[in-house]
Protein backbone atom coordinates (compact mmCIF):
# COMPACT_ATOMS: atom_id res chain seq x y z
CA UNK A 1 0.00 0.00 0.00
CA UNK A 2 1.59 3.61 -1.37
CA UNK A 3 -0.66 5.46 1.14
CA UNK A 4 -0.71 7.62 3.80
CA UNK A 5 0.23 5.19 7.17
CA UNK A 6 -0.65 5.46 10.57
CA UNK A 7 1.19 3.77 13.60
CA UNK A 8 -0.97 3.46 15.47
CA UNK A 9 -3.96 2.98 14.83
CA UNK A 10 -5.75 2.71 18.20
CA UNK A 11 -3.98 3.66 21.62
CA UNK A 12 -5.94 3.84 25.18
CA UNK A 13 -3.85 5.63 27.61
CA UNK A 14 -4.35 6.79 31.01
CA UNK A 15 -4.11 10.67 31.95
CA UNK A 16 -0.84 12.10 32.55
CA UNK A 17 0.81 9.48 30.31
CA UNK A 18 2.46 10.80 26.95
CA UNK A 19 1.92 9.41 23.92
CA UNK A 20 3.13 9.35 20.29
CA UNK A 21 2.03 8.84 17.10
CA UNK A 22 3.65 8.04 13.68
CA UNK A 23 2.79 9.23 10.42
CA UNK A 24 4.30 7.95 6.88
CA UNK A 25 3.37 10.04 3.86
CA UNK A 26 3.43 9.05 0.30
CA UNK A 27 6.84 8.88 -0.53
CA UNK A 28 7.56 11.74 -2.99
CA UNK A 29 4.84 14.10 -1.33
CA UNK A 30 7.09 17.09 0.43
CA UNK A 31 3.90 18.31 2.56
CA UNK A 32 2.90 17.25 5.70
CA UNK A 33 -0.54 18.13 7.85
CA UNK A 34 -1.51 16.67 11.19
CA UNK A 35 -5.64 17.32 11.80
CA UNK A 36 -7.84 16.08 14.53
CA UNK A 37 -11.26 15.28 14.31
CA UNK A 38 -13.86 14.19 17.42
CA UNK A 39 -17.41 12.77 16.50
CA UNK A 40 -19.61 14.41 14.68
CA UNK A 41 -16.94 17.90 13.84
CA UNK A 42 -14.59 18.08 10.50
CA UNK A 43 -11.23 17.57 10.85
CA UNK A 44 -9.55 20.73 12.98
CA UNK A 45 -6.18 22.03 11.73
CA UNK A 46 -3.07 21.11 14.16
CA UNK A 47 0.04 21.51 12.15
CA UNK A 48 1.54 21.16 8.49
CA UNK A 49 5.39 21.06 7.95
CA UNK A 50 7.13 21.86 4.18
CA UNK A 51 9.75 18.99 4.04
CA UNK A 52 11.63 18.63 7.72
CA UNK A 53 10.43 23.00 8.23
CA UNK A 54 7.14 23.56 10.80
CA UNK A 55 5.42 26.18 8.50
CA UNK A 56 2.42 26.62 10.82
CA UNK A 57 0.89 25.37 14.05
CA UNK A 58 -2.59 26.09 14.97
CA UNK A 59 -3.08 28.58 17.30
CA UNK A 60 -5.64 26.46 19.39
CA UNK A 61 -3.00 23.96 20.19
CA UNK A 62 -1.76 23.71 23.66
CA UNK A 63 1.89 23.80 24.44
CA UNK A 64 1.64 19.77 25.08
CA UNK A 65 1.40 19.18 21.36
CA UNK A 66 4.40 19.06 19.26
CA UNK A 67 5.59 17.53 16.30
CA UNK A 68 8.59 16.71 14.72
CA UNK A 69 9.90 15.83 10.91
CA UNK A 70 13.35 15.21 10.91
CA UNK A 71 14.27 14.64 7.83
CA UNK A 72 11.19 15.22 5.90
CA UNK A 73 9.71 11.68 5.57
CA UNK A 74 7.98 10.42 8.42
CA UNK A 75 6.45 12.68 10.60
CA UNK A 76 5.52 12.15 15.14
CA UNK A 77 3.21 13.53 17.14
CA UNK A 78 3.37 13.67 20.52
CA UNK A 79 0.90 14.50 23.26
CA UNK A 80 2.47 15.29 26.86
CA UNK A 81 0.21 14.89 29.95
CA UNK A 82 -2.66 13.84 27.97
CA UNK A 83 -6.45 15.14 29.15
CA UNK A 84 -9.63 13.47 29.08
CA UNK A 85 -10.08 16.23 25.99
CA UNK A 86 -6.99 15.09 23.89
CA UNK A 87 -9.43 11.76 23.33
CA UNK A 88 -10.36 12.28 19.36
CA UNK A 89 -8.95 10.91 15.79
CA UNK A 90 -5.78 12.04 15.02
CA UNK A 91 -5.51 12.27 11.07
CA UNK A 92 -2.03 12.78 9.37
CA UNK A 93 -2.54 14.02 5.51
CA UNK A 94 -0.03 14.76 2.55
CA UNK A 95 0.53 16.64 -0.75
CA UNK A 96 3.12 16.97 -2.64
CA UNK A 97 3.20 20.80 -3.82
CA UNK A 98 5.61 23.05 -5.88
CA UNK A 99 5.54 26.17 -8.26
CA UNK A 100 2.13 26.25 -9.65
CA UNK A 101 1.22 22.55 -9.12
CA UNK A 102 -2.17 22.79 -6.26
CA UNK A 103 -3.25 19.32 -5.17
CA UNK A 104 -5.12 17.69 -2.99
CA UNK A 105 -4.71 16.14 0.44
CA UNK A 106 -3.86 12.51 0.90
CA UNK A 107 -5.05 10.91 4.22
CA UNK A 108 -4.57 8.07 6.28
CA UNK A 109 -6.63 5.84 8.16
CA UNK A 110 -5.89 7.87 11.13
CA UNK A 111 -4.92 6.90 15.13
CA UNK A 112 -7.73 6.83 17.79
CA UNK A 113 -6.35 7.92 20.99
CA UNK A 114 -8.80 7.27 24.35
CA UNK A 115 -7.55 8.86 27.52
CA UNK A 116 -8.86 7.04 30.40
CA UNK B 1 -9.81 33.88 9.64
CA UNK B 2 -11.26 31.94 7.24
CA UNK B 3 -14.39 29.54 7.84
CA UNK B 4 -16.03 26.55 6.30
CA UNK B 5 -20.16 25.93 6.89
CA UNK B 6 -22.01 23.05 5.52
CA UNK B 7 -25.66 24.07 6.04
CA UNK B 8 -27.22 20.32 7.00
CA UNK B 9 -25.91 18.46 9.89
CA UNK B 10 -27.67 15.05 8.55
CA UNK B 11 -29.62 14.41 5.63
CA UNK B 12 -31.63 11.37 4.93
CA UNK B 13 -32.93 10.46 1.78
CA UNK B 14 -34.07 7.76 -0.76
CA UNK B 15 -31.86 5.63 -3.13
CA UNK B 16 -33.07 7.42 -6.79
CA UNK B 17 -33.61 10.94 -4.67
CA UNK B 18 -31.22 14.05 -5.97
CA UNK B 19 -28.91 15.30 -3.11
CA UNK B 20 -27.59 18.88 -2.69
CA UNK B 21 -25.18 19.70 0.07
CA UNK B 22 -24.50 23.45 0.28
CA UNK B 23 -21.19 24.62 1.77
CA UNK B 24 -20.58 27.88 2.08
CA UNK B 25 -16.85 29.83 3.11
CA UNK B 26 -15.52 32.79 4.22
CA UNK B 27 -13.06 34.61 2.18
CA UNK B 28 -12.87 37.40 -0.15
CA UNK B 29 -9.96 36.07 -2.66
CA UNK B 30 -8.72 33.26 -4.78
CA UNK B 31 -9.32 29.84 -2.78
CA UNK B 32 -8.96 26.44 -3.88
CA UNK B 33 -12.06 24.00 -2.89
CA UNK B 34 -12.94 20.17 -2.13
CA UNK B 35 -15.27 17.84 -1.24
CA UNK B 36 -14.03 14.76 0.90
CA UNK B 37 -16.19 12.10 1.85
CA UNK B 38 -15.55 9.73 4.87
CA UNK B 39 -17.36 6.41 4.29
CA UNK B 40 -18.47 4.41 7.61
CA UNK B 41 -14.30 2.82 8.94
CA UNK B 42 -12.54 4.02 6.23
CA UNK B 43 -10.47 7.28 5.69
CA UNK B 44 -11.04 10.18 3.70
CA UNK B 45 -11.11 10.42 0.51
CA UNK B 46 -11.28 12.76 -2.20
CA UNK B 47 -14.77 13.20 -4.27
CA UNK B 48 -13.73 16.58 -6.21
CA UNK B 49 -11.79 19.36 -6.50
CA UNK B 50 -11.89 23.29 -8.07
CA UNK B 51 -8.72 25.04 -8.21
CA UNK B 52 -9.55 27.40 -11.44
CA UNK B 53 -11.35 27.32 -14.59
CA UNK B 54 -15.07 26.28 -15.39
CA UNK B 55 -16.89 26.33 -12.01
CA UNK B 56 -18.81 23.08 -12.78
CA UNK B 57 -16.77 20.63 -11.65
CA UNK B 58 -17.17 16.47 -12.04
CA UNK B 59 -16.10 14.12 -9.59
CA UNK B 60 -16.36 10.53 -8.85
CA UNK B 61 -19.04 8.16 -8.54
CA UNK B 62 -21.45 10.56 -10.50
CA UNK B 63 -21.27 13.98 -8.22
CA UNK B 64 -20.65 17.46 -8.95
CA UNK B 65 -20.33 20.84 -7.41
CA UNK B 66 -20.78 24.08 -8.35
CA UNK B 67 -18.54 27.06 -7.55
CA UNK B 68 -21.22 30.32 -7.36
CA UNK B 69 -18.18 33.12 -6.40
CA UNK B 70 -20.46 35.66 -5.98
CA UNK B 71 -22.10 33.46 -3.16
CA UNK B 72 -18.68 32.12 -1.46
CA UNK B 73 -20.31 28.76 -2.13
CA UNK B 74 -19.58 25.19 -3.58
CA UNK B 75 -22.34 22.92 -3.32
CA UNK B 76 -22.31 18.98 -3.72
CA UNK B 77 -24.75 17.88 -6.44
CA UNK B 78 -25.92 14.26 -7.72
CA UNK B 79 -28.82 13.49 -9.43
CA UNK B 80 -29.52 9.92 -8.36
CA UNK B 81 -28.15 8.69 -4.79
CA UNK B 82 -27.44 4.71 -4.29
CA UNK B 83 -27.58 3.13 -0.74
CA UNK B 84 -23.73 2.95 -0.78
CA UNK B 85 -23.60 6.79 -1.23
CA UNK B 86 -24.20 6.85 2.95
CA UNK B 87 -20.46 8.58 4.39
CA UNK B 88 -20.11 11.96 6.14
CA UNK B 89 -19.53 14.34 3.26
CA UNK B 90 -16.62 17.77 4.18
CA UNK B 91 -16.29 20.46 2.48
CA UNK B 92 -13.10 22.12 2.93
CA UNK B 93 -10.80 25.53 1.60
CA UNK B 94 -7.29 26.06 0.89
CA UNK B 95 -6.31 29.82 0.14
CA UNK B 96 -2.59 30.75 -0.52
CA UNK B 97 -1.73 26.99 -0.84
CA UNK B 98 -1.66 26.61 3.00
CA UNK B 99 -3.82 24.54 4.94
CA UNK B 100 -7.14 22.96 4.65
CA UNK B 101 -10.03 24.15 6.49
CA UNK B 102 -12.62 21.74 6.00
CA UNK B 103 -16.45 22.21 7.62
CA UNK B 104 -18.20 20.76 10.03
CA UNK B 105 -19.13 17.49 7.63
CA UNK B 106 -22.87 16.73 7.04
CA UNK B 107 -24.22 13.23 7.47
CA UNK B 108 -25.75 10.99 4.28
CA UNK B 109 -27.93 8.59 5.31
CA UNK B 110 -29.87 6.88 2.05
CA UNK B 111 -32.75 4.61 2.67
CA UNK B 112 -32.51 1.15 0.16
Amino acid sequence: DTGVSQDPRHKITKRGQNVTFRCDPISEHNRLYWYRQTLGQGPEFLTYFQNEAQLEKSRLLSDRFSAERPKGSFSTLEIQRTEQGDSAMYLCASSLEGGQMNTEAFFGQGTRLTVV
Amino acid sequence: AQSVSQHNHHVILSEAASLELGCNYSYGGTVNLFWYVQYPGQHLQLLLKYFSGDPLVKGIKGFEAEFIKSKFSFNLRKPSVQWSDTAEYFCAVRIDGQNFVFGPGTRLSVLP
